[in-house]
């Protein structure tokens, strides 16, 4: 069936460094990938989106790109901030009948100063 | 622009209860769906609702049934509350049944005692 994988957190780092956040999928056909970020208390957020294979998807510094091949979109940043500490979850979506998120198990990111 | 609203923020029930919650969706859609999302984990698909029918279903018992409004709002209760039941309800609105990204609310924190 379809499935996401997403790396295993926590992830820590300091300010400015790069971020790499793993995500894998397992899908029949051409879904769309999301990244998804959560702060505490509070609901999912969209951070991004790609719709087809070699789309990059990008907002506020955060950039995914959709890999047919590798079956994969993995989410960057050049410089992280306080600020970023976070859940961040990659989903797929089919439109059409099957028109239902799937979520990866989240990855928590944890920015010191 | 409003967005998801959901209600209420947090509840506390004990076993054998029954439970609503509440979602409006954002305006401009029409498609609401409802997740679960256990402490530490993904969130998981309950149901979607779409022109006032369920369109289709995740893994979840009978116990949960939701409903569709003319005006695009939801509700969605739980029967029979069991401990497992504790969860963040989350509501997810969209535009028709297509692959457009789904937006949430801030959901309702269920525990059940």
């Amino acid at each position: 069936g379809n499935s996401v994988t997403q790396m295993e957190g926590p992830v820590t780092l300091s300010e400015e460094a790069f971020l790499t956040i793993n995500c894998t999928y397992t899908a029949t056909g051409y879904p769309s990938l999301f990244w998804y970020v959560q702060y505490p208390g509070e609901g999912l957020q969209l951070l991004l989106k790609a719709t087809k294979a070699d789309d990059k998807g990008s907002n506020k510094g955060f950039e995914a790109t959709y890999r047919k091949e590798t079956t994969s979109f993995h989410l960057e940043k050049g410089s992280v901030q306080v600020s970023d500490s976070a859940v961040y979850f990659c989903a797929l979506l089919y439109g059409g009948a099957t028109n239902k998120l799937i979520f990866g198990t989240g990855t928590l990111l944890a920015v010191q100063p | 622009d409003a967005g998801v609203t959901q209600s209420p923020t947090h509840l506390i029930k004990t076993r054998g209860q029954q439970v609503t919650l509440r979602c409006s969706p954002k305006s401009g859609h029409d498609t609401v769906s409802w997740y679960q999302q256990a402490l530490g984990q993904g969130p998981q698909f309950i149901f979607q609702y779409y022109e006032e029918e369920e369109r289709q279903r995740g893994n979840f018992p009978d116990r949960f049934s939701g409903h569709q409004f003319p005006n695009y709002s939801s509700e969605l209760n739980v029967n029979a509350l069991l401990l497992g039941d504790s969860a963040l309800y989350l509501c997810a609105s969209s535009l028709g049944v297509s692959n457009q990204p789904q937006h949430f609310g801030d959901g309702t924190r269920l525990s059940i005692l």
